[in-house]
């Protein structure tokens, strides 16, 4: 267990949906990402937060969007959903952006666009 | 825009022998480096970094050299075992900055 809790695991929708994905950070970090793993594609960033604001913006498509809450854990909401985004989807924190230490990840959810 | 570059999606390598992983990239600012290993059904794992300053660094059976002039870096893997079995992850990213680069990925077998 890596400390950082992604829900849910599997997410089965149909296209033209709207899903919300649910991560909560290791304890005592700040810093959340979000990034999106295609089959055979790399990680690729999304968005991320630190202390509920929106800190940078990757590759993320204006149907997709997300939040950092008070207490820390963050959704991204996806809507209109396409076929093509059926990926994993993982989260990630750090205590702060600034920190040297690499991310820890969560373990991801699977979402299917059918 | 694929800043980082990991050119081979496979490696398989017998066990006990050296496995090493590559990766480019093309971000001159670019100044902090890492390794992650993933599992299936597991969220990737960090296993190593290395900072512009170094052009190695060794942890147990893992080092990362880093050639900046040539943008690339490696990682060995000595000896290999197959609990190395997974994919590997090359990510970048600059200090200070707000986000991190990550290759495509090099699944890497090894065969007992």
């Amino acid at each position: 267990d890596s400390g950082v809790t992604q829900t849910p695991k599997h997410l089965i929708t149909a296209t033209g949906q709207r899903v919300t994905l649910r991560c909560s950070p290791r304890s005592g970090d700040l810093s959340v990402y979000w990034y999106q793993q295609s089959l055979d594609q790399g990680l690729q960033f999304l968005i991320q937060y630190y202390n509920g604001e929106e800190r940078a913006k990757g590759n993320i498509l204006e149907r997709f969007s997300a939040q950092q809450f008070p207490d820390l854990h963050s959704e991204l909401n996806l809507s209109s959903l396409e076929l093509g985004d059926s990926a994993l989807y993982f989260c990630a924190s750090k205590p702060t952006p600034d920190s040297l230490y690499g991310y820890t990840f969560g373990s991801g959810t699977r979402l299917t666009v059918v | 825009d694929q800043q980082v570059k990991q050119n081979s999606p496979s490696l398989s390598v017998q066990e006990g022998r050296i496995s090493i992983l590559n990766c480019d990239y093309t971000n001159s600012m670019f100044d902090y480096f890492l390794w992650y290993k993933k599992y299936p059904a597991e969220g990737p794992t960090f296993l190593i970094s290395i900072s512009s300053i170094k052009d190695k660094n060794e942890d147990g059976r893992f080092t990362v050299f880093l050639n900046k002039s040539a943008k690339h870096l490696s990682l060995h893997i000595v000896p290999s075992q197959p609990g190395d079995s997974a994919v590997y992850f090359c990510a970048a990213s600059a200090i200070n900055n707000n986000d991190m680069r990550f290759g495509a990925g090099t699944r890497l077998t090894v065969k007992p």
